[in-house]
């Protein structure tokens, strides 16, 4: 079975673009979670989605949003980027919802914004 | 005060030795996971426990849900082993992370 993907693995931005993120969970999982990781705040939840609805949402302002498709693939878009929204994304699916079921992590996209 | 904490932030250890990483929390919880992050970013699921202790291979697993507090022990610890350790816990539908334990066993 393969595991989660994402992609791209890396990028590199300017202050004031915007990007987007896309995350391919395991075949049969309905659940993606997404969350940043930096060395000053660690890991942080971004957002939940749970056949193609936002169940969930952490603690960050309107530019992040994501969605999800059909096929339970899932993007997140970070507009008007600032210089602290370099990070790792990663995205986690598991079957039904996160913290409930095993999490399954992709590899991460390293952001750096320029 | 973090919801979430884990001691110690830093462990170092020699080949064999038997490692406990700690992890205490003050929020209501439905479930707890421990995770490993090997340098590269990649993240790895060790366990999710809501209640006793669960093993796999070298690794333990205990939660005390009374005590809020729970505990990842490594015995006969291998260079390999080297990772940061995450403890993070369900609350409110979502995931709440400690800032991690860095190990790092020399042979």
């Amino acid at each position: 079975k393969a595991g989660v993907t994402q992609t791209p693995r890396y990028l590199i931005k300017t202050r004031g673009q915007q990007v987007t993120l896309s995350c391919s969970p395991i075949s049969g999982h309905r659940s993606v979670s997404w969350y940043q990781q930096t060395p000053g705040q660690g890991l942080q939840f971004l957002f939940e989605y749970f056949s193609e609805t936002q169940r969930n949402k952490g603690n960050f302002p309107g530019r992040f949003s994501g969605r999800q498709f059909s096929n339970s693939r899932s993007e997140m878009n970070v507009s008007t980027l600032e210089l602290g929204d370099s990070a790792l994304y990663l995205c986690a699916s598991s079957l039904v919802g996160q913290g409930l079921n095993e999490q399954f992590f992709g590899p991460g996209t390293r952001l750096t914004v320029l | 005060k973090n919801e979430v904490e884990q001691s110690p932030q830093n462990l170092t250890a020699q080949e064999g030795e038997f490692i406990t990483i700690n992890c205490s929390y003050s929020v209501g919880i439905s479930a707890l996971h421990w995770l490993q992050q090997h340098p590269g970013g990649g993240i790895v699921s060790l366990f999710m426990l809501s209640s006793g202790k669960k093993k796999h291979g070298r690794l333990i697993a205990t939660i005390n849900i009374q005590e809020k507090h729970s505990s990842l022990h490594i015995t006969a610890s291998h260079p390999r082993d080297s990772a940061v350790y995450i403890c993070a816990v369900h609350n409110t539908d979502k995931l709440i992370f400690g800032t991690g334990t860095r190990l790092q066993v020399f042979p």
